[in-house]
């Protein structure tokens, strides 16, 4: 089947950019999401982007995408200490429904 | 405006045992999908309900069963209950091809 990885651990200083990578195997992905848990919460929905874009931005969040490589990445500006959660990168393959899930990626945001 | 509100919050079961988890999906929003989260790993899709059928289904065994109501909130099924069954299961609901909303889960354990 379909996998999608991602590295376990990231630590940074509040104030500092955070960059979260995600490779992913499915080469008919069309949709790629970033969602961020929180302990004892559900997935929130962060950003996502369509495989025919390679950036996209929304205030602090940038993603890339590069779809030759199958790599995705998540960029945090001025991170804070609110931002300390799990991200979880996640797939869509064309002609599917499901969604395709990484372990997630803890942050954790030193003060 | 509600989001994906799941009930229970917790539950405790025996092993063989049946458990019946609930979903009501945000406002506006007609297809359910359902997700296992085991404790460390990204969420494993189970299923997906649409006009109240099961649309696509992940590798989950038959014990999992699932039902979509005419007002589109949605149930999962669990029969004979085993330890590895314990999990935070996650309800998401979406319009057609919009992104996944997740509510907040219900924490399952099998004892």
């Amino acid at each position: 089947g379909e996998d999608v990885e991602q590295s376990l651990f990231l630590s940074v200083r509040e104030g500092d950019s955070s960059v979260i990578n995600c490779t992913y195997t499915d080469s008919s992905s069309t949709y790629l999401y970033w969602y961020k848990q929180e302990p004892g919460a559900g997935l929130q929905l962060l950003t996502y982007i369509f495989s025919n874009m390679d950036m996209k931005q929304d205030q602090r969040l940038t993603v890339l995408l590069n779809k030759k490589d199958k790599h995705l990445s998540l960029r945090i500006a001025d991170t804070q200490t609110g931002d300390s959660a799990i991200y979880f990168c996640a797939e869509k393959g064309a002609g599917s429904y499901q969604l395709t899930f990484g372990k997630g990626t803890k942050l954790s945001v030193i003060p | 405006d509600a989001g994906v509100t799941q009930s229970p919050t917790h539950l405790i079961k025996t092993r063989g045992q049946q458990v019946t988890l609930r979903c009501s999906p945000k406002s506006g929003h007609d297809t359910v999908s359902w997700y296992q989260q085991a404790l460390g790993q990204g969420p494993q899709f189970i299923f997906q309900y649409y006009e109240e059928e099961e649309r696509q289904r992940g590798n989950f065994p038959d014990r999992f069963s699932g039902h979509q109501f005419p007002n589109y909130s949605s149930e999962l099924n669990v029969n004979a209950l085993l330890l590895g069954d314990s999990a935070l299961y996650l309800c998401a609901s979406s319009l057609r091809n919009s992104p996944l909303h997740f509510g907040n889960g219900t924490r399952l354990t099998v004892t």
